[in-house]
């Protein structure tokens, strides 16, 4: 199993671009979270979902979008990227009442 | 009031030393998580649990639902043990850490 795999790992953005953070999971979880986490902060809930088709907004929603197609993928798009939108993001994804495994982070730069 | 504290928001110590780390929290849970984030950035998963206690090897997780409080416990700690321990609740809505660091 490759885990939870999150590409690219670095990325610089010029304000107004837009991206996509992809996320895959190769151990059949149902839920997938993507986070973001700013120098010395917590972890910043955006988006999650439950399964294939469902997806839900998490603290901090603004300026970004998720699709759930199918139970493997989670990406995270950002449209019009701002600069504070500069921040680690991490997917991460576990089963029915189990522990959660990380992806290793994106780390986006927006100039 | 944050939905999930954690107290110390910095911690030192000496290698041996036994450490306990707390997370409050004022939203209801089915489950209650720890996570370690390394200096290079990297998140584990230590625990989940919704109720007594649960180990791995040196580390200790306790959680107490009524009064709305958990404990993470590192008996001989070690240098290694240096990171960010992190709490979740509920939607997985975090804390934001405790600094951790183990001096030899």
């Amino acid at each position: 199993n490759a885990g939870v795999t999150q590409t690219p790992k670095f990325r610089i953005l010029k304000i107004g671009q837009s991206m996509t953070l992809q996320c895959t999971q190769d151990m059949n979880h149902n839920y997938m979270y993507w986070y973001r986490q700013d120098p010395g902060m917590g972890l910043k809930l955006i988006y999650y979902s439950v399964g294939a088709g469902i997806t839900d907004k998490g603290e901090v929603p603004n300026g970004y979008n998720v699709s759930r197609s199918t139970t493997e993928d989670f990406p995270l798009r950002l449209e019009l990227a701002a600069p504070s939108q500069t921040s680690v993001y991490f997917c991460a994804s576990r089963p029915y009442r189990a522990s959660s495994s990380f992806g290793q982070g994106t780390r986006l730069t927006v100039v | 009031k944050n939905e999930v504290e954690q107290s110390p928001q910095n911690l030192t110590a000496q290698e041996g030393e036994f450490i306990t780390i707390n997370c409050s929290y004022s939203v209801g849970i089915s489950a209650l998580h720890w996570l370690q984030q390394h200096p290079g950035g990297g998140i584990v998963s230590l625990f989940m649990l919704s109720s007594g206690k649960k180990k791995h090897g040196r580390l200790i997780a306790t959680i107490n639902i009524q009064e709305k409080h958990s404990s993470l416990h590192i008996t001989a700690s070690h240098p290694r043990d240096s990171a960010v321990y992190i709490c979740g609740a509920a939607k997985l809505i975090f804390g934001t850490g405790t600094r951790l660091q183990v001096f030899p």
